[in-house]
């Protein structure tokens, strides 16, 4: 079965610095990974996703996803982070007919 | 370009108790999912809808039925509550076929209690 792992239930960032969110994936086959944002008492909000290609994907918001094969790594990243992206993200992988797996999601708090 | 809405937002129910949530999929989307996340946990899969027929089912009981119109909307029954269905109910929608992306895009949502 296809799964995806986030190790950290929390990352904590200050206004500006970078910030990486964490994504292991387990597949059989070529992977299809996804990015979603989840705000406070809102749905997902789609933004990035990784299905074949160059291994740095850009998204919405600044944000851009690294894909390692060899290391089965698809981290988030931002260059510059800021209070607004204060949110939980969820890693997704896609299975046959978009069924997404997701990850139990990083909670992350960015700091004025 | 409408996006993909959800009624209702939030319900209060009793254990035994029947709900139905519905779902209108993003404008020139024919397939419907359904995920349920538990407090604190993300989206687990419930099913997925297209061309009218259960395509895909994940672990969940009998219990959880649902329906696609030919409109593509859907509709998402839920038999007996438990406590345990308390959650927040996501609809996301897609598209099949040669204009496939392959992301979903998700509505807000449907709160669900269960008392």
């Amino acid at each position: 079965a296809q799964s995806v792992a986030q190790p950290e239930d929390q990352v904590n960032v200050a206004e500006g610095n970078p910030l990486t969110v964490k994504c292991t994936y387990s597949v059989s086959g070529n992977p299809y990974l996804f990015w979603y944002v989840q705000y406070p008492n809102r749905g997902l909000q789609f933004l990035l996703k990784y299905i074949t290609g160059d291994n740095l994907v850009k998204g919405s918001y600044g944000f851009e996803a690294e894909f390692n094969k060899s290391q089965t790594s698809f981290h988030l990243k931002k260059p510059s982070a800021l209070v607004s992206d204060s949110a939980l993200y969820f890693c997704a992988v896609r299975e046959a007919t978009d069924k997404l797996i997701f990850g139990t999601g990083t909670r992350l708090q960015v700091f004025p | 370009d409408a996006g993909v809405t959800q009624s209702p937002t939030h319900l209060i129910k009793t254990r035994g108790q029947q709900v139905t949530l519905r779902c209108s999929p993003k404008s020139g989307h024919d397939t419907v999912s359904w995920y349920q996340q538990a407090l604190g946990q993300g989206p687990q899969f419930i099913f997925q809808y297209y061309e009218e027929e259960e395509r895909q089912r994940g672990n969940f009981p009998d219990r959880f039925s649902g329906h696609q119109f030919p409109n593509y909307s859907s509709e998402l029954n839920v038999n007996a509550l438990l406590l345990g269905d308390s959650a927040l109910y996501l609809c996301a929608s897609s598209l099949q076929g040669v204009r496939r992306t392959g992301e979903l895009f998700f509505g807000e949502g449907s709160r669900l209690t269960v008392l």
